[in-house]
């Protein structure tokens, strides 16, 4: 059974740096994009960037590059997405996704984080 | 990127049919058969309910259609029931992005 299972919910001040994770199962996790969608409260779903275990090539929408970095350790099979300076306008709820092998679709999904960034 | 048009919301009576439609360019919607639909209960993670325009995944009911005409891509739920009451959300792939593009969502009520 194909699994992605995300670390758990963070509470962070404004500056601070934070990373979580995606852990895959169930799969060749190398063989397959992994991507990571924000939701703001309230809002739609946004692709903030996509990695590629195998060989860690990473693709980030404009709206997101040099905001966040998406990493890899196939090693784990685990996928990061980290911050260095968090900002309020971070607060969200964070997914990753793995990608269909043949298309650009969205296949499994992890069950989320929640990042609250709070003064 | 600009986001797929989907409507704000729509609703129905059990038992009843509805129709969700994503509209995009030729640049997306229009160029590819690559749309997919998710579904999203509230504090939930979204869930695929249709992939390719038209293809169900397994385990997903047949209740559940897609299909596509130019540069608006659509999602029909039949017989609709209490629990499809949620919000959908269709994707694309579009050359403008390896990432692709999602709609701005539609909240379905079950009246």
């Amino acid at each position: 059974e194909v699994q992605l299972v995300q670390s758990g919910a963070e509470v962070k001040k404004p500056g601070e740096s934070l990373k979580i994770s995606c852990k895959g199962s169930g799969y060749s996790f190398t063989s397959y994009w992994i991507g990571w969608v924000r939701q703001m409260p309230g809002k739609g779903l946004e692709w903030m960037g996509i990695i590629y275990p195998g060989d860690s090539d990473t693709r980030y929408s404009p709206s997101f590059q040099g905001q966040v970095t998406i990493s890899a350790d196939k090693s784990i099979s685990t996928a990061y997405l980290q911050w260095s300076s968090l900002k309020a306008s971070d607060t969200a709820m964070y997914y990753c996704a793995r990608r269909f092998s043949s298309s650009p679709g969205v296949d499994y999904w992890g069950q989320g984080t929640l990042v609250t960034v709070s003064s | 990127q600009s986001a797929l048009t989907q409507p704000a919301s729509v609703s129905g009576s059990p038992g009843q049919s509805i129709t969700i439609s994503c509209t995009g360019t030729s640049s997306d919607v229009g160029g590819y058969n690559y749309v997919s639909w998710y579904q999203q209960h509230p504090g939930k993670a979204p869930k695929l309910m249709i992939y390719e325009v038209s293809n169900r995944p397994s385990g997903v009911s047949n209740r559940f259609s897609g299909s596509k005409s130019g540069n608006t891509a659509s999602l029909t739920i039949s017989g609709l029931q209490a629990e499809d009451e949620a919000d959908y959300y269709c994707s694309s792939y579009t050359s403008s992005s390896t990432l692709g593009v999602f709609g701005g969502g539609t909240k379905l009520t079950v009246l």
